[in-house]
């Protein structure tokens, strides 16, 4: 299985840019998505294809990466962002990553 | 608008089975795969299988295949995910999920039900 990495919290600030990473155990190519899921709610999808938005999300959210290494930012953050995020490669079956909660 | 109805929360024994629903409203339940996914308690996000509603082409994680078995009900729009032999590893909020919109070819999840979640206690 394809084992994806990404860091457990990060801490930012309002107005501020958020970087989170995700780490694949082998080349995903572009097969890498960016959901957001808020406490009892279900996940949402931001981007896909590593780099493209989905649908109505604004483009404050951006993704960038192929290969092993992705790279999701926020910028800027806002209230409204606090949530978990996670990384989900579809290369090779479908896993996810342990998700990075966003912590103010 | 397209929704993924889950059943309520369910309190199950040990070594018991349940059966999770999900009705499918809003779009073509037949068109596309219908996933499960869990999620245990502060972990992360685990796929569990996919069936195609139409087919009943079902296809599974291997840590999945002697624990669920997913089904379908074409009349009703519906999806059924059972459990057997629970133990308190399968107690988690499981979530119904589908890609109807297209994306470039990439299998991901666009829309998803409210999720359930399954306690197993004695």
């Amino acid at each position: 299985d394809i084992v994806l990495t990404q860091s457990p919290a990060l801490a930012v600030s309002l107005g501020q840019r958020a970087t989170i990473s995700c780490r694949a155990s082998e080349s995903v190519r572009s097969s890498m998505h960016w959901y957001q899921h808020k406490s009892g709610q279900q996940p949402k999808l931001l981007m896909y294809g590593a780099s493209k938005l989905a649908s109505g999300v604004p483009a404050r959210f951006s993704g960038s990466g192929s290969g092993t290494d992705f790279t999701f930012t926020i910028d800027p953050v806002e209230a409204d962002d606090i949530a978990t995020y996670y990384c989900q490669q579809s290369r090779n079956g479908y896993t996810f990553g342990a998700g990075t909660k966003l912590v103010l | 608008q397209v929704n993924l109805l889950q059943s309520g929360a369910a309190l199950v024994k040990p070594g018991a089975s349940v059966r999770l629903s999900c009705k499918a409203s809003g779009y073509t339940f037949t068109d596309y795969f219908l996933h499960w996914v869990k999620q245990s308690h502060g972990k992360s996000l685990e796929w569990i299988g996919y069936i195609h509603p139409d087919s009943d082409y079902t296809k599974y994680n291997e840590n999945f295949k002697a624990k669920a078995t997913l089904t379908v009900d074409k009349s009703t729009n519906t999806a059924f995910m059972d459990l057997n032999r629970l133990t308190s590893e399968d107690s988690a909020i499981y979530y119904c999920t589908t890609r109807r919109n297209y994306y470039g070819g990439y299998s991901l999840f666009d829309d998803w039900g409210q999720g359930v979640m399954v306690t197993v206690s004695s």
